[in-house]
């Protein structure tokens, strides 16, 4: 079975621009999630989405916005780069939404690495 | 905030078990804690999981105290392929979210 898949691996963009990053979830699982990986304040959670729906949000300013398709494929969008936006984005994939009792395990992609420079 | 604290970095010398700890002092009786590993440049990779009762998987076993406020990875016979950051999680029962912390950098040594 072929693990989360994220696109592009590396970016790189400039201040001000946007970008999009895809992430394609382990076949039959529904629930895909972002977090931004930084070596100064290490993986925080940016969204989760079960069946098309944000399910949950982390800290992050209105710039980050993400999407899923009925696919259950995700997007995520960063408007209006800036420096700091600079990291590793990992897309994880579960098999369960969010407050499942089966409390399923995150799988996660190998990241698309964003340089804003 | 993360829900865990782990030492910051531990050696292992390879061949030998790595024993990895993980405080939850604050879990709750529902939440369950998660074992995930980074190697550089790689997103995390999932180990092992459980609730109360030990658990062993091809990877690793977890063992999780009576109390359930601490538990330990152990890696049975670490090679120098298991250097990598681990991070034990425990996803919050209120929000859902898995919150990492900053992790154990184990170096397994030659």
């Amino acid at each position: 079975k072929a693990g989360v898949t994220q696109t592009p691996r590396y970016l790189i963009k400039t201040r001000g621009q946007q970008v999009t990053l895809s992430c394609s979830p382990i076949s039959g699982h529904r629930s895909v999630s972002w977090y931004q990986q930084t070596p100064g304040q290490g993986l925080q959670f940016l969204f989760e989405y079960f069946s098309e729906t944000q399910r949950n949000k982390g800290n992050f300013p209105g710039r980050f916005s993400g999407r899923q398709f009925s696919n259950s494929r995700s997007e995520m969008n960063v408007s209006t780069l800036e420096l700091g936006d600079s990291a590793l984005y990992l897309c994880a994939s579960s098999l369960e939404p969010p407050g499942s009792s089966y409390n399923s395990p995150l799988h996660f992609g190998n990241g698309t690495r964003l340089t804003v420079t | 905030d993360a829900k865990t604290t782990q030492p910051t970095s531990m050696d292992c010398a390879e061949g030998r078990a790595a024993n990895l700890p993980c405080n939850h002092s604050t879990i709750s009786g529902n939440e369950y804690v998660y074992w995930y590993r980074q190697i550089h440049s790689q997103g995390p990779q999932y180990i092992i999981h459980g609730l109360k009762n030990n658990e062993t998987n091809e990877m690793a076993s977890l063992i999780i105290t009576e109390d359930r406020k601490s538990s330990t990875l152990i890696l049975p016979h670490a090679t120098l392929r298991d250097t990598a950051v681990y991070y034990c999680i425990v996803r919050d029962s209120g929000t859902y979210k898995y919150i990492f912390g900053t992790g154990t950098r184990l170096k397994v040594l030659a």
